[in-house]
């Protein structure tokens, strides 16, 4: 049972695009909502995060977008550019002791020149 | 350089061949875990680590094992390696508590079972 559910599983945008990429949770218990960039070759790094108690966090180019009543957050890339290229994860994670990372299944991004 | 290092990057091997992978990080967190990551299914979490010598079972565990007998190493380890075993691994490590969850993650190792 996936609790968190993401889409598009591929993106194509032109350069200077707007690439929005849409998550949804199950689990009422999740309290910190990352999303992660991955290149390649690579291991998924942090890229913005944010938590229930705001609906927009900002940083450059990066937005996240959170509904907590729909249960729902998306990361909007402004003038998106080729080396914004790569995987993108959204995330959720628990209030619990454990504090288990939960991912979405992955966008993968493509800007076109 | 804060970091986590999992050792090998690349991996091919027959099925029930035991084989370890490593997972090493310089940055003192006390959380550290396995996720696979298979195409159109994200990150899934293998099994967790809160501290030494607790580890518990994540999404997926079953035909794995690990251990975390110091704060630093966190090895995975297929005792009997099966095709459907067949993945790209990758190890994180965080802080347990407070406000700063971040994850860091490793490059990876891209295992074959053949």
């Amino acid at each position: 049972q996936q609790q968190v559910k993401q889409s598009p599983q591929s993106l194509i945008v032109q350069k200077g695009g707007i690439s929005i990429i849409n998550c949804a949770y199950e689990n009422t218990a999740f309290d910190y909502f990352p999303w992660y960039q991955q290149f390649p070759g690579k291991g998924p790094a942090l890229l913005i995060a944010i938590r229930p108690d705001v609906s927009e966090k900002k940083e450059g180019r990066f937005t996240i977008s959170f509904n907590k009543s729909a249960k729902q957050f998306s990361l909007h890339i402004m003038d998106s550019q080729p080396g914004d290229s790569a995987t993108y994860f959204c995330a959720a994670l628990g209030a619990g002791s454990a504090r288990q990372l939960t991912f979405g299944s992955g966008t993968q991004l493509t800007v076109l020149p | 350089e804060a970091q986590v290092t999992q050792n090998p990057r690349y991996l091919i091997t027959v099925t029930g061949k035991k084989l370890t992978v490593t997972c090493s990080q310089n940055m003192n967190h006390e959380y550290m875990s396995w996720y696979r990551q298979d195409p159109g299914l994200g990150l899934r979490q293998i099994y967790y680590s809160m501290n030494v010598e607790v580890t518990d079972k994540g999404d997926v565990p079953e035909g794995y094992k690990v251990s975390r007998k110091e704060k630093r190493n966190f090895p995975l380890i297929l005792e009997s390696p099966s095709p459907n075993q067949t993945s790209l691994y990758f190890c994180a490590s965080s802080l347990l508590g407070g406000m700063n969850t971040e994850a860091f993650f490793g490059q990876g190792t891209r295992l074959t079972v053949v």
